[in-house]
């Protein structure tokens, strides 16, 4: 299985400190994007970073992509309860396959 | 205006019927996708269609039948109706098939079979 795994899969989190989440995954990419679920909604996506790249910013959105390790980082800063919600790993591999991660949890308290 | 819509966001029915999901698309887009989250929260590609042909089908039940009438609209159709079927059910487009595209979700259609 190409699933990628997120690590840790639930996170709680005051309101103002920093989020990290963790993305692993088995082959070689072409690309890797995050997305978030709020509760009861779709996938809505944040940021893609390229093979290529090592480190990307959207926001308080920080992205990081370790292809040797096969790991990327999704770094939320300053978080709000607003961010609460479910975040995926989306990576491309192989002719244009998007495998999706197990998704983390993420509760912000107030 | 809702980029992606499907219909209906919740349906609730028996073993063996036999139901349609709808989905729509109104941003131009080439190509459309069905997803299925389990309970939990797996996400996992069911089909995807570009230009209205088929061209992924991962190892789903032959109970399952997309149907794209056009490149804006991809519905699933779901036979015989199982326990197993019971999940949310993520319609969603991209521009193109390209590695690099967005993927716009809908809202989920949660399917419970009883």
């Amino acid at each position: 299985s190409q699933q990628g795994e997120e690590d840790p899969q639930a996170l709680s989190i005051q309101e103002g400190e920093n989020a990290t989440m963790n993305c692993s995954y088995k082959t070689s990419i072409n690309n890797l994007q995050w997305y978030r679920q709020n509760s009861g909604r779709g996938l809505v996506h944040l940021i893609l970073i390229r093979s290529n790249e090592r480190e990307k910013h959207s926001g308080r959105l920080r992205v990081t992509l370790d292809t040797s390790k096969k790991s990327s980082s999704l770094l939320i800063t300053a978080s709000r309860a607003a961010d609460t919600a479910s975040y995926f790993c989306a990576f491309s591999y192989g002719n244009n396959r998007l495998a999706f991660g197990k998704g983390n949890q993420v509760v912000v308290i107030p | 205006d809702t980029a992606v819509s499907q219909t209906p966001k919740y349906l609730v029915t028996q073993m063996g019927n036999d139901k349609s999901i709808k989905c729509e698309q109104n941003l131009g887009h080439d190509t459309m996708y069905w997803y299925k989250q389990d309970s939990k929260k797996f996400l996992k590609i069911m089909f995807s269609y570009n230009n209205k042909e088929l061209i992924i089908n991962e190892t789903v039940p032959n109970r399952f039948s997309p149907k794209s009438p056009d490149k804006a609209h991809l519905n699933l159709h779901i036979n015989s109706l199982e326990l197993g079927d019971s999940a949310v059910y993520f319609c969603a487009s991209s521009q193109d098939i390209g590695s690099g595209n967005t993927i716009y979700f809908g809202e989920g259609s949660w399917l419970t079979v009883v």
